[in-house]
């Protein structure tokens, strides 16, 4: 069966500390993972990401994929309190000729304080 | 327009009643998604539409019904629901490629449900 797995499954941090989220997965027919921020309502889309090794970056926020090992890793440098949110991992995986498909984790959620 | 949007915000609805949830984009996307997320829970997929096709169901109960009239608009009819079918359903929409690849999903707000 299909899985992808955070960890750890939560975190307070305090302003300005650096933080590293985690995503493993197993999925048959993987063709991407994908991470999403969740505040209050909807997921919001961070990064998409297809091959090991390089890495996508935006302002403080940074993700890598191995797929050799089949994991994932989410940075966010010099958090702040608006960082606090639930990151979501999610792994896009063919689904037998149909439309693709994205598996989710459980989430990490992440708690800055001031 | 980049966004989705989803109608009603909040329902609560007896286990008699039938309803319907509402979710529209304008960005062109060709594969719209239904979710179910509980409390604390990542969203569960429930159903794929790709060019107005059903083309996933992840074994939902019949009690929810999805619809797609068109490219831009995607329904999901409730009737006879239970309980535990509270919960903050999502809707998304993704570019599609011919071969079955999907962009990032982009997610509505999401309809609050609560049977009771």
């Amino acid at each position: 069966e299909d899985k992808v797995v955070q960890s750890p499954l939560s975190l307070v941090v305090h302003e300005g500390d650096t933080v590293t989220l985690n995503c493993s997965y197993e999925v048959t027919n993987f063709r991407s993972l994908l991470w999403y921020k969740q505040e209050k309502k909807a997921p919001t889309f961070l990064f998409m990401l297809t091959s090991s090794g390089i890495e996508k970056k935006s302002g403080r926020l940074s993700s890598i994929l191995d797929k050799k090992e089949l994991f994932s890793i989410l940075n966010i440098t010099a958090t702040q309190t608006g960082d606090s949110a639930i990151y979501l991992c999610a792994v896009e995986a063919e689904y037998g000729g149909a439309t693709n498909k994205l598996i989710f984790g459980t989430g990490t959620l992440l708690a800055v304080q001031p | 327009d980049t966004e989705v949007t989803q109608t009603p915000k909040h329902l609560v609805m007896g286990m008699t009643n039938k309803k319907s949830l509402k979710c529209e984009q304008h960005m062109g996307h060709r594969a719209m998604y239904w979710y179910k997320q509980k409390a604390k829970k990542p969203p569960e997929l429930m159903f794929v539409y790709s060019y107005e096709k059903l083309s996933i169901n992840e074994s939902v109960p019949s009690r929810f019904s999805p619809e797609c009239p068109n490219s831009s608009l995607l329904n999901l009819h409730l009737h006879a629901l239970q309980p535990e079918d509270s919960a903050l359903y999502l809707c998304a929409s993704s570019q599609e490629r011919p071969s079955g690849r999907i962009e990032e999903q982009f997610f509505g707000p999401g309809t609050r449900l609560t049977v009771l």
